[in-house]
This record gives structure tokens, C-alpha cells and sequence, in this order.
């Protein structure tokens, strides 16, 4: 297996780009969350998805759209590109929600100019 | 939501000697506890965790304790070695979503 994986693993947007971070993974997780990482900061949550189909908003959902038509695919959408979206993003998975592991791919480091 | 602070931001330990981590929570509800530990420029990785019904877990060097009546839990490693320099995050599950801590960064003297 390869777990969580995620793609690009670097990009540099210019004001007002959009762009998709994609997300897989492979251990047949029904539920998926994308994450940003601030500098020196903790994880915050931006979307999750409890299954194909359904997406629910996390804590900083402002920015960004996500989808979720396969039990694999969790992208996460940015439009109009700022500053302040500048960040690591972590996608996650997790075959039972509050109780299980959450496994993370190894990020995408974005930076908006 | 769930709100979860971290304590200390930063922690400085002799090799050999051990380190405490602390966490507070804010709903009661919450019901599983994970540490992971984050090495410069890789993805958070889980280390130990805990559930609601259990006071106490131990793995090896590194030991949590959960305390629900004062919604707080820690995190004990002991025999720090310089592998165990990294920045650590605690984290607590509510509403099937999980709320991190700011932070901890540790670093073991040689």
C-alpha cells in the first residue's frame, strides 16, 4: 500500500491562480481530511468527507472547495489565490472517524505571491 | 468546537533526562487522544494515542496519562535520546473531527 498520497509536493501560485491539490489513498478510508499548517503553528482543518459524495466544513473553509466522488480521491480546490493561503497542506485519512489513526501524505507546500 | 492548548511551546532537555508535554481540552465529549510527533519538513506521524476509557497507555519509552474529570492529558518520554528532537503535537477527537495543540518543541542536548 501507499498509504496517503499527494501531489504537487511544491507550488508557487501568483495572486488570483487557481489551483487543485490532489489527494489518494489506497486503504480504502472512508473518511478524508485536508489540513494547513501555518508556520510554527498546529494543523487546522479545512474540509472533511465521512464518505464518497459527502464533504462537510472544517474550521477554516474559507478559500477553498473540495470534492469527493471516489472513495480515493479527496481534492481540495483553490480559487483566487492569496497571500494568506501561503501554507503546508496535509490531506488525511481514516477508516473510522474520532477513534482511529488519522494517516497523512506528506504534504504540498504552497506559496502564494 | 473543540479548543486544545498545548504546553510548553518549547522544551529543552539533557540527553537521558525526560520530558513532559501537557494538554487541556474543552469538550467533555471528546473521546480519543493522539500524540504525533512531526520531524522538520515531514508529515506528522502518530506515536501513541488514547481512548476515553483508558487512564493510562504505555509504549516503550513514551507513556500518556488522561486525566477526563480535569480534561487534560500528557504526554511522558523518558531516556530522551537526539532521535527524540522533533516538534510534537497533541490532539483531541469531537464530533468525528480532530482539534491539534499549537505545538511542542522539543530538543535533546547531547
Amino acid at each position: 500500500n501507499a498509504g496517503v498520497t499527494q501531489t504537487p509536493k511544491f507550488r508557487i501560485l501568483k495572486i488570483g491562480q487557481s489551483m487543485t491539490l490532489q489527494c489518494t489513498q489506497d486503504m480504502n478510508h472512508n473518511y478524508m481530511y485536508w489540513y494547513r499548517q501555518d508556520p510554527g503553528m498546529g494543523l487546522k482543518l479545512i474540509y472533511y468527507s465521512v464518505g464518497a459524495g459527502i464533504t462537510d466544513k472544517g474550521e477554516v473553509p474559507n478559500g477553498y472547495n473540495v470534492s469527493r466522488s471516489t472513495t480515493e480521491d479527496f481534492p481540495l480546490r483553490l480559487e483566487l489565490a492569496a497571500p494568506s493561503q501561503t501554507s503546508v497542506y496535509f490531506c488525511a485519512s481514516s477508516p473510522r472517524p474520532g477513534t482511529d489513526t488519522q494517516y497523512f501524505g506528506p504534504g504540498t507546500r504552497l506559496t502564494v505571491l | 468546537g473543540e479548543n486544545v492548548e498545548q504546553h510548553p511551546s518549547t522544551l529543552s532537555v539533557q540527553e537521558g533526562d525526560s520530558a513532559v508535554i501537557k494538554c487541556t481540552y474543552s469538550d467533555s465529549a471528546s473521546n480519543y487522544f493522539p500524540w504525533y510527533k512531526q520531524e522538520l519538513g515531514k508529515r506528522p506521524q502518530l506515536i501513541i494515542d488514547i481512548r476515553s476509557n483508558v487512564g493510562e497507555k504505555k509504549d516503550q519509552r513514551i507513556a500518556v496519562t488522561l486525566n477526563k474529570t480535569a480534561k487534560h492529558f500528557s504526554l511522558h518520554i523518558t531516556e530522551t535520546q537526539p532521535e527524540d528532537s522533533a516538534v510534537y503535537f497533541c490532539a483531541a477527537s469531537s464530533d468525528y473531527k480532530l482539534s491539534f495543540g499549537a505545538g511542542t518543541t522539543v530538543t535533546v542536548r547531547a
